[in-house]
């Protein structure tokens, strides 16, 4: 059973230009969490969605930042016009949602976001 | 706000047992408590989870204390490759994200 997935690796990108970050639950899990990890800094909180649905966005930015989760394919991260500020390791965690482990999150290994 | 806390950081030996503590005193009846850790460059790594009973699995051991005010999780034989930072985070089923600290930084030493 694959891990989560999470695609690019790395990113990098001009200031001004959109960031696309993708995330491939494992399978059989129907929640997906985006966290932000500023470099020498914590692990933050960004959003919770199920398929088709986000259910807590209380760590997103205001502005240029949107997630989404369709029904078929990944989850995506998107942060537009990005600036120096968002360059950060984004994980992606999943969890089944149902069941003993229904809330244990399972970790990607991250994409590293560079604003030049 | 986290609402754990754990000592910044903390020294083993190699091949010997690691007690990290975690003290969350206003931990609700329904809160598990979770642990995680992040290897450098990678991403957070599910530990252990418990709510009142103590919990071993292939990993680790955790022990929960009968008031739930406090938690401890066990390495019983440190390795090289157990040096990181671990989070012990208070988690409702209710919320579904967790609230990272600074957890504890174990440097193991060969």
């Amino acid at each position: 059973n694959a891990g989560v997935m999470q695609n690019p690796r790395h990113l990098v990108r001009r200031r001004g230009q959109e960031a696309r970050l993708r995330c491939s639950p494992m399978k059989g899990h129907s929640h997906v969490y985006w966290y932000r990890q500023l470099p020498e800094e914590g692990l933050k909180f960004m959003v919770y969605l199920q398929k088709e649905n986000i259910i807590d966005e209380s760590g997103m930015p205001k502005e240029r930042f949107s997630a989404e989760f369709p029904k078929e394919g990944p989850s995506i991260l998107r942060i537009q016009q990005v600036v120096r500020g968002d360059s950060a390791a984004y994980f992606c965690a999943s969890s089944p949602g149902l069941g003993v482990d229904a809330d244990t999150q399972y970790f990607g290994p991250g994409t590293r976001l560079t604003v030049l | 706000d986290a609402k754990t806390t754990q000592p910044n950081s903390m020294e083993s030996n190699e091949e010997e047992p690691v007690h990290l503590p975690c003290n969350h005193s206003t931990i609700s009846g329904t809160d598990y408590i979770h642990w995680y850790r992040q290897l450098p460059s990678q991403g957070p790594e599910y530990v252990i989870h418990g709510l009142t009973s103590n919990v071993n699995n292939r990993m680790a051991s955790l022990a929960i204390a009968e008031d739930r005010k406090s938690s401890t999780l066990i390495l019983h034989r440190a390795t090289l490759r157990d040096a990181a930072v671990y989070y012990c985070i208070r988690g409702s089923s209710n919320t579904g994200k967790l609230i990272f600290g600074q957890g504890t930084t174990l440097q193991v030493k060969p």
